[in-house]
């Protein structure tokens, strides 16, 4: 059985740096490109960006790319997500998704709320 | 960035009767490659998404074939035969042609 599950998430300050980390199981982790989606409390959905399944790739939304930074462990079948210099417009549950754009499978989200 | 529009936004329906959602893009999907990467995702209340179609028609495993995806270009349609309750929710519309991949805003399916 796929699943992905997100970690890391909490309140932080603006300004602060925060990783958000995705665990994935049940299938081979470096064979497939993965993505961050996240979801405003308002439930918009933005694409954050992905990564190639090698790692050797990477693309973001234009918006988010000088401050969020994809990687990704094949080893440890982890997925990571960077996010730096928060702002309280980036509360959201963020998602992981296997695959490109909106994926076959998503984890159950992590939320971040940024506040003072 | 391409721009997806979902129409309505909120759609009323009894169970058993028929839904309808259409999508538009502000470009056309269709990728250099002859592929059309337009997904439907649906999140029912408390949930996290699941996808239910990509590319434009196909349905992912375990959707029922009450589920069925149509279109071209930039206008697509998710239309839902015999509406079930475990149906009610919101359906968006998802573009993976082109970065950044762009989401409509969403259709909440309610029970009239």
């Amino acid at each position: 059985e796929v699943q992905l599950v997100e970690s890391g998430g909490g309140l932080v300050k603006p300004g602060a740096s925060l990783k958000l980390s995705c665990v994935a199981s049940g299938f081979t982790f470096s064979d497939y490109w993965m993505s961050w989606v996240r979801q405003t409390p308002g439930k918009t959905m933005e694409w954050i960006g992905d990564i190639k399944y090698d790692g050797s790739y990477t693309n973001y939304a234009p918006s988010l790319k000088n401050r969020f930074t994809i990687s990704r462990d094949n080893a440890k079948s982890t997925l990571y997500l960077q996010m730096s210099n928060v702002r309280s417009e980036d509360t959201a549950t963020y998602y992981c998704t296997r695959g490109i754009a909106a994926g076959a499978y998503w984890g159950q989200g992590t939320l971040v709320t940024v506040s003072s | 960035d391409i721009v997806m529009t979902q129409t309505p936004l909120s759609l009323s329906v009894a169970i058993g009767q028929s839904a309808s959602i259409s999508c538009k893009s502000s470009q056309s999907l269709k990728y250099s490659d002859g592929k059309t990467y337009l997904n439907w995702v649906f999140q029912s209340p408390g949930q996290s998404p699941k996808r239910l179609i990509y590319q434009v028609s196909k349905l992912d495993s375990g959707v029922p074939d009450r589920f069925s995806g149509t279109g071209s270009e930039t206008d697509f349609t998710l239309k839902i035969s015999r509406v079930e309750a475990e149906d009610l929710g919101v359906y968006y519309c998802c573009q993976g042609s082109y970065s950044p991949n762009t989401f409509g805003a969403g259709t909440k399916l309610e029970l009239k």
